[in-house]
Formats: C-alpha cells, structure tokens, sequence
C-alpha cells in the first residue's frame, strides 16, 4: 500500500488563488520531504527540500515566496503555492525516504497533484 | 555533480519479446542508482535500487538491472515484456550516501509494449 499520501490529486481554481498541497508520510515519520514539479512529457524537476522543524531548502530558480514550503510535523508537509497564475500549471510531487535514513532506503513518491489554473 | 542521461525518449517492443532501457550516469562517488516507473497521472513506483554489492540487481514486476561500472551504465530489462508494462521510465542518481539526499532524475523513457 501507499506509504506517501498526497492531496489533493487535482486542483483547479481561478488565477489569483492560493492553493496548498499536503504530503503525508503513512506509518513512519520523515525529517525530510521533496517536492517535484513535473512539465508535460517531462522529468521531475526538484524544487526544494522539505526539513521538520526548519526552513526548507530551495533550488536554484525556484522562487521561495511562491512556493512556501511548511513542514510542522514529522508525517506533514505542505507545498502553497501563492497568488497562483496560469504558468504555474503543472504535476506536483513529492517524496520522502522510507524508514531509517541510512544507505538502503529508497525513496516513496505521493501519487501527485495535478494543478490547473484557470 | 551527479547526472543520469537516459538516450531513448522512447522504446518500443512486442509483447513477449525482452526489453532494455537504457541509463548512463556521472557521480564523483559511490553511486546510487534508482529506477522508478510512472503510469499516467501518478506519483513514482520504485522498481529496484544498485547501492552496493551484486551487479545484476532484481527488481519488482520481473524487471532487474545491470549495474556496469567501466560503462557507468545502469540498464533496465526484463526477458519478457507484458502490455501493463507500457509506462514512463525514469533512472536517478542519489545525490549523496544518505537515503535523505536528494535524487536527480533521468529524462525518461517511454516504454511502449504492442500486443
């Protein structure tokens, strides 16, 4: 079964609106989380690393304020995405390590939120 | 830096017959390799992961991967490919030791199976 829950699976609101994100981790608690934006036909592209009980980690290009990142809890983090516009339309994803952050874990992915803004 | 390169866009096979998707990567360090499969409009399934020891690593669905380290490849393949295996395809690269360190993706592969 799903060890990562992610909803919603899909949004679509008017340009303009906030919109959050949440990621869960089922069963286990995870320090860090990432968030993925996916293009159509395209790869995933890593926006930023999500750390309980710090500021997350942004990559490079990725703008902090509109994309704020919260992660409250060791099983919750969330992804808002601010004042959203229609180029902010995309598949986001994210993904935490399952079990103890050794060598050996792989990690889990949500099932995705598709975003459409109007 | 770390990187994966995945050359087909796409890969087409008759059901049947064996599949390969193929993956280099560049690491400055141990290597840890991934693939995941994506069907349509969901997240990421993990497939198998190389972080040390045998070669030929085994996998879920049947697929297995051949970790070759004079090639830094890290191909895909399965000796008999179903339609249900039809999906996107994605190789990645760990950033780093820990299963904390982020993880670069490949571009892609789509992998089509004809009846």
């Amino acid at each position: 079964g799903a060890v990562v829950s992610q909803h919603p699976s899909r949004v679509i609101c008017k340009s303009g609106t906030s919109v959050k994100i949440e990621c869960r981790s089922l069963d286990f608690q995870a320090t860090t989380m990432f968030w993925y934006r996916q293009f159509p036909k395209q790869s995933l592209m890593l926006m930023a690393t999500s750390n309980e009980g710090s500021k997350a980690t942004y990559e490079q290009g990725v703008e902090k304020d509109k994309f704020l990142i919260n992660h409250a809890s060791l099983t919750l983090s969330t992804l808002t995405v601010t004042s959203a516009h229609p180029e902010d339309s995309s598949f986001y994803i994210c993904s935490a390590p399952f079990g103890v952050p050794g060598n050996n874990q792989p990690q889990h992915f949500g099932d995705g939120t598709r975003l459409s803004i109007l | 830096a770390q990187s994966v390169a995945q050359p087909e866009d796409q890969v087409n096979v008759a059901e049947g017959n064996p599949l390969t998707v193929k993956c280099t990567y560049s690491v400055s360090g141990n290597p840890y390799l991934f693939w995941y499969v994506q069907y349509p409009n969901r997240g990421l399934q993990f497939l198998l992961k190389y972080i040390t020891g045998d070669n030929l690593v085994k996998g879920s669905y049947g697929f297995e991967a051949e970790f070759n380290k004079s090639q830094t490849s890290f191909h895909l393949k399965k000796p008999s490919a179903l339609v249900s295996d039809s999906a996107l395809y994605f190789c990645a690269v760990r950033a780093g030791y820990s299963s904390a360190s982020k993880i670069i993706f490949g571009s892609g592969t789509r992998l089509s199976i004809r009846p």
